[in-house]
């Protein structure tokens, strides 16, 4: 079993639509918590970047983490074209710095 | 705030050659930067990690003769593919750990390297 599974996907969905993309892990000693998004032939940008179960918001983005379950999840409301990239969650254990990722979900959001 | 660079953005080499990479961070210092590697339709793999100032630690499984990484400085780390063949091809990433006032890491927007 890897550390972190990710849905690949590929995930198409219609303006506006809410997005939900997960993640789920293995390690319990993992503590810290990031979304990336990265466009076609870029390098990662940091989105939501969290450290405790519960709920984080950041303008259309939510980010959800359950260490309980092992699950996160990453919302986006009210999608738009140009939401349109791969999403990469990623962890790492409480201080250290190694992050692992997850496989990455491309998403289309469609006009 | 937050920029990351790398240089060139992408490098076409012969085989037995050898490629350096760039990765600067532009506004921040940055003690720790991170080295990845990604394939098509693949996750970044950590290859490396490289402190200013001391030896980069490699990941198990990344030949540290053949991926040679310098920290120079706190805003520059180089990494060189040394007598590169047509399997080192691929999209290399680095990342830089912002010192203060948090240490999320920042990416820089990669080098696609093609060994022919």
């Amino acid at each position: 079993q890897k550390e972190v599974e990710q849905d690949p996907g590929p995930l198409s969905v219609p303006e506006g639509a809410i997005v939900s993309l997960n993640c789920t892990y293995s390690n319990s000693a993992f503590q810290y918590f990031m979304w990336y998004r990265q466009y076609s032939r870029k390098g990662p940008e940091l989105l939501m970047y969290t450290y405790s179960s519960g709920n984080k918001e950041d303008g259309r983005f939510t980010a959800q983490v359950d260490k309980s379950s092992k699950y996160i999840s990453l919302f986006i409301r009210d999608s738009q074209p140009s939401d349109s990239a791969t999403y990469l969650c990623a962890m790492s254990e409480g201080g250290s710095e190694k992050l692992v990722f997850g496989k990455g979900t491309k998403l289309t959001v469609n006009p | 705030g937050a920029v990351v660079s790398q240089h060139p953005s992408w490098v076409i080499c012969k085989s037995g050659t050898s490629v350096k990479i760039e990765c600067r961070s532009l506004d921040f210092q940055a003690t720790t930067m991170f080295w990845y590697r990604q394939f098509p339709k693949q996750s970044l793999m950590l290859m490396a990690t490289s402190n200013e100032g001391s030896k980069a630690t490699y990941e198990q499984g990344v030949e540290k003769d053949k991926f040679l990484i310098n920290h120079a400085s706190l805003t520059l780390s180089t990494l060189t593919v040394t007598s590169a063949h047509p399997e080192d091809s691929s999209f290399y990433i680095c990342s830089a750990r912002r010192d203060r006032p948090s240490t999320e890491q920042f990416f820089g927007p990669g080098t696609r390297l093609t060994v022919l």
